[in-house]
């Protein structure tokens, strides 16, 4: 079984739409979650970043977590033509030194206006 | 804004020569890190360094080696190149010992092995 399992899509939906973004995970360790938004040549950008369980809102964005299922997920809401990009969930075990991420393997998102 | 520079966006080599790629952040990060990333195969850590001259292997060392001979700067060398390390390669940094901290990455430099 893979550390992390993210559904690669294509998921197309139309302009406000409500989107949802979803990644499981198996090593129970797993303590910081992270969302990253990466457009087409360009390098992931740092969208959401939360600890433990629970939820977290930034303007459009939730970030969900449930460690009890080792299920996060992200929600757009009033999505635009300009989310339309790959999302990639990561998660790493500790803050020590060096820890790596963990990444998922990416959603395409695609939002038509 | 965090900052993470890398040197070329788009590098076309030949099998067989030394590659360096570079990569400078203006954050004073301790933490470097090198992914690449490919279809299907998603992104795969490559080397860290979370100190000058200190180096890490990740998932896929094979075929790379890496310098940090100052704290902003980490490069990765392919010793001799290869067709099968085309690729898109990402540098990304981070604080160490405030916490856990996010990876900032920077543009990624898209390498073809001729």
């Amino acid at each position: 079984q893979k550390e992390v399992e993210q559904d690669p899509g294509p998921l197309s939906v139309p302009e406000g739409a409500i989107v949802s973004l979803n990644c499981t995970y198996s090593n129970s360790a797993f303590q910081y979650f992270m969302w990253y938004r990466q457009y087409s040549r360009k390098g992931p950008e740092l969208l959401m970043y939360t600890y433990s369980s629970g939820n977290k809102e930034d303007g459009r964005f939730t970030a969900q977590v449930d460690k009890s299922s080792k299920y996060i997920s992200l929600f757009i809401r009033d999505s635009q033509p300009s989310d339309s990009a790959t999302y990639l969930c990561a998660m790493t075990r500790t803050g020590q030194a060096g820890t790596a991420l963990i990444f998922g393997k990416g959603t395409t998102l695609s939002v038509s206006s | 804004d965090v900052k993470v520079t890398q040197s070329s966006r788009y590098l076309v080599k030949r099998t067989g020569e030394k590659v360096f790629l570079e990569c400078v952040q203006d954050m004073d990060h301790e933490n470097m890190f090198w992914y690449r990333q490919d279809p299907g195969l998603g992104l795969r850590l490559i080397y860290f360094s979370y100190d000058v001259k200190m180096k890490e292997k990740g998932d896929i060392p094979e075929g790379y080696s890496v310098s940090r001979e100052k704290k902003e700067r980490f490069s990765l060398i392919l010793e001799s190149a290869s067709t099968n390390q085309t690729s898109m390669y990402l540098c990304a940094s981070s604080f160490r010992d405030r916490g856990n901290q996010p990876q900032h990455f920077g543009d990624g430099t898209r390498l073809s092995i001729l």
